[in-house]
């Protein structure tokens, strides 16, 4: 069965950076993109990039050039997401979410509150 | 970016209605566009996809159609257990974009 395991939620102060994790289990994380999408209630959801994990070749979403860095380790089959300079604007729940085109499994999300 | 607008943006309707949901695209997506449902709390779950092909294990009161910039999702007899927000999902730019979701409720 395929399930996608995020970490758990995270409180930072404005300034810091976090890092996401997203843990794979029931395929290779080398066979599929991942992608990493933000949501907040009253915007809906963003698409924030991808991940190749298989060459490490990534595509992100121009507001989140210089958020986002997505990094994978394929020997545990885990994908990361790095958010820096965090301002309340990144409050949201994160989710990873597999496939190239359309998003057939998701994570469950990661709640991230910044504040001070 | 591709924007996509989805109407109506909070929809009321009764056990076993025919409900109807629009999504519109900025430009021609040809069919490169999928469906989501959202409970509240929960992540998103793919209903349909390439417009009309609904995915494995959905119930076939869920139906979509639609090409180009024109997009429908339809439930055909509405249940307790539908009521979630709706978002679609344009995949043909190669930078993803969702609509801003329909919330779907129960009169």
């Amino acid at each position: 069965e395929v399930q996608l395991q995020q970490s758990g939620p995270e409180l930072r102060r404005p300034g810091s950076s976090v890092k996401l994790s997203c843990k794979a289990s029931g395929y290779s994380i080398t066979d599929y993109l991942m992608h990493w999408v933000k949501h907040r209630p009253e915007h809906g959801l963003e698409w924030i990039g991808w991940i190749d994990p298989e060459d490490g070749e990534t595509k992100y979403a121009q507001k989140f050039q210089s958020k986002a860095t997505l990094t994978a380790d394929t020997s545990s089959n885990t994908a990361y997401m790095q958010l820096s300079s965090l301002t309340s604007e990144d409050t949201a729940t994160y989710f990873c979410a597999r496939n190239g085109y359309y998003f057939d499994y998701w994570g469950q999300g990661v709640m991230v509150t910044v504040s001070s | 970016d591709i924007q996509m607008t989805q109407s109506p943006s909070l929809l009321s309707a009764s056990v076993g209605d025919r409900v109807t949901l629009n999504c519109k695209a900025s430009q021609n997506i040809y069919k490169n566009l999928a469906w989501y449902q959202q409970k509240l709390g929960e992540a998103p779950k793919l209903l349909i996809y390439n417009a009309n092909s609904l995915q494995t294990g959905i119930p076939s009161r869920f139906s979509g159609s639609g090409s180009g910039t024109d997009f429908t999702l339809t439930i055909s007899s509405l249940q307790p257990e539908d009521v979630a927000t709706y978002f679609c999902q344009q995949y043909y730019s190669g930078s993803w974009t969702f609509g801003g979701g329909t919330k779907l409720e129960l009169k």
